[in-house]
């Protein structure tokens, strides 16, 4: 079975610096996709990107990007010029495919400091 | 993205007694999920649900404590049944929007007592 491991329960970084959450998953299978989700306290998980297995290049969205080593099965997100809102508990996900069910780590709490 | 809606968005209710919580889509959907996540943990899988058909539930859940319903393309009902303080969680409906990307209901926050 898939697992997905964040092995950062909380980090925190001042406001405008960068910061990068870990992500390891474990797979057999080479067709497969991963997403970093983000929900802010007490508020409705939001996707924040997305990253085919299959495509070399790192997606980026905005101030978001992931390093996406298959071979090291790592799925990190990089997350540039932080900002207040970004305060959140951040979820590394997996989806096999043909599947439809997303695995997911245990979260990261990201606090942005003033 | 999609647009989701679930009520209640919170409720406390008492041992033993069962609530029923909707999700609403925006569009029609062929699969709809329902996810639980305990105090301070991640999200679990708790079913999918396809309409027309029974939900399909993974392991460690099952109907008679979790009976799901789907009787259109836009809505899914999950009871959550004989309810203990154990079942203290959020629960969340998802749906998949694109190609493989899912997006979740804003939850329904339960606390039993």
């Amino acid at each position: 079975a898939q697992t997905v491991t964040q092995s950062q329960p909380e980090m925190s970084v001042q406001e405008a610096e960068t910061v990068t959450l870990s992500c390891t998953y474990d797979t057999s299978e080479n067709n497969y996709y991963l997403f970093w989700y983000k929900q802010p306290p007490s508020r409705q998980m939001i996707l924040v990107i997305r990253q085919e297995a299959y495509k070399q290049q790192n997606a980026t969205e905005n101030r978001f990007s992931v390093n996406f080593q298959k071979a090291a099965k790592s799925f990190s997100l990089k997350i540039s010029d932080s900002q207040l809102g970004d305060t959140a508990m951040y979820f590394c996900a997996f989806k096999q495919g043909g599947s439809e069910k997303l695995v997911f780590g245990k979260g990261t709490k990201l606090t942005v400091n003033p | 993205s999609a647009v989701i809606s679930q009520k209640p968005s919170r409720d406390i209710c008492q041992r033993g007694t069962s609530l029923t919580i909707q999700c609403q889509v925006d569009s029609q959907v062929t699969m709809m999920f329902w996810y639980r996540q305990q105090p301070g943990q991640s999200l679990t899988l708790i079913a999918t649900a396809n309409q027309g058909s029974e939900a399909t539930y993974e392991s460690g859940f099952v109907i008679d404590k979790f009976p799901i319903s789907r009787p259109n393309l836009t809505f899914s009902t999950l009871t959550v049944s004989n309810m203990s303080p154990e079942d203290s969680s959020i629960y969340l409906c998802s749906v998949i929007r694109g190609t493989y990307e899912q997006y979740f209901g804003p939850g329904t926050r339960l606390t039993v007592t």
